[in-house]
């Protein structure tokens, strides 16, 4: 069975950064971009950023583009998403997905929730 | 960056009536090499991450109910729902996935009137 298995929630400080990742079981990694989506309260859904864990080529969304870092590391089977100079507007649950059977997010995990608060 | 605007933001019907919801992009996202379209639609329930309804605009994800249908193509897009079910009260995204950088609809709420 295919997971996607999210790191644990995280709060920070304004200024911090943070660190999640995003481990997969049931496939094998370097098939499939994995993606990035986060949801602030109460709010929408918008796409952060992806990576091809074979090269470790990424595209970000350009709102994202100078704080974020998105990497994989094939060896443990895990992706990560790294945000610096957090924002009390970062706060969001942060989730990892893949499109893996068809062209759209048909994986999804559980999320991490990421609080930034003073 | 393209843009997709849902409308409307929210709405409410009643049981067993139909329920549209409307997505547009502010460029195409029709795909003439394989005649698809790189659209999808979610649905989304509190505490959950978003489930995959449809794709290619009007593709039905397994185990979604026929209930469920898209249409549309190029730049304007619809998700109907038949026959509401109590269910289907929920958070309802579009998505394009015609280029790399993907983007997402605001949402439209669904509720049971």
């Amino acid at each position: 069975e295919v997971q996607l298995v999210h790191s644990g929630a995280e709060v920070k400080k304004p200024g911090a950064t943070v660190r999640i990742s995003c481990q997969v079981y049931g496939y094998t990694f370097s098939d499939y971009y994995m993606h990035w989506v986060r949801q602030a309260p109460g709010r929408g859904l918008e796409w952060v950023g992806l990576v091809d864990p074979e090269d470790g080529e990424t595209v970000y969304a350009e709102k994202f583009q100078d704080r974020v870092t998105i990497s994989a590391a094939t060896s443990a089977d895990t992706a990560y998403l790294e945000l610096s100079s957090l924002r009390t507007e970062d706060t969001a649950v942060y989730y990892c997905t893949i499109e893996k059977r068809v062209d759209a997010f048909d994986i999804w995990g559980q999320g991490t929730m990421v609080t930034v608060s003073s | 960056d393209i843009v997709m605007t849902q409308s409307p933001d929210s709405l409410a019907v009643s049981l067993g009536e139909r329920a549209t919801i409307n997505c547009k992009s502010s460029q195409s996202v029709f795909y003439s090499s394989n005649n698809k379209n790189s659209l999808a639609w979610y649905q989304q329930k509190p505490g959950q991450p978003p489930k995959l309804l449809l794709y290619s605009a009007s593709t039905r994800e397994s185990g979604v109910p026929n209930r469920f249908t898209g249409s549309g193509s190029g730049t304007d897009f619809t998700l109907t729902i038949s026959s509401l079910q109590a269910e289907d009260a929920a958070v309802y995204y579009c998505q394009q996935y015609y280029t790399s950088v993907r983007s997402f609809g605001q949402g439209t709420k669904l509720e049971i009137k």
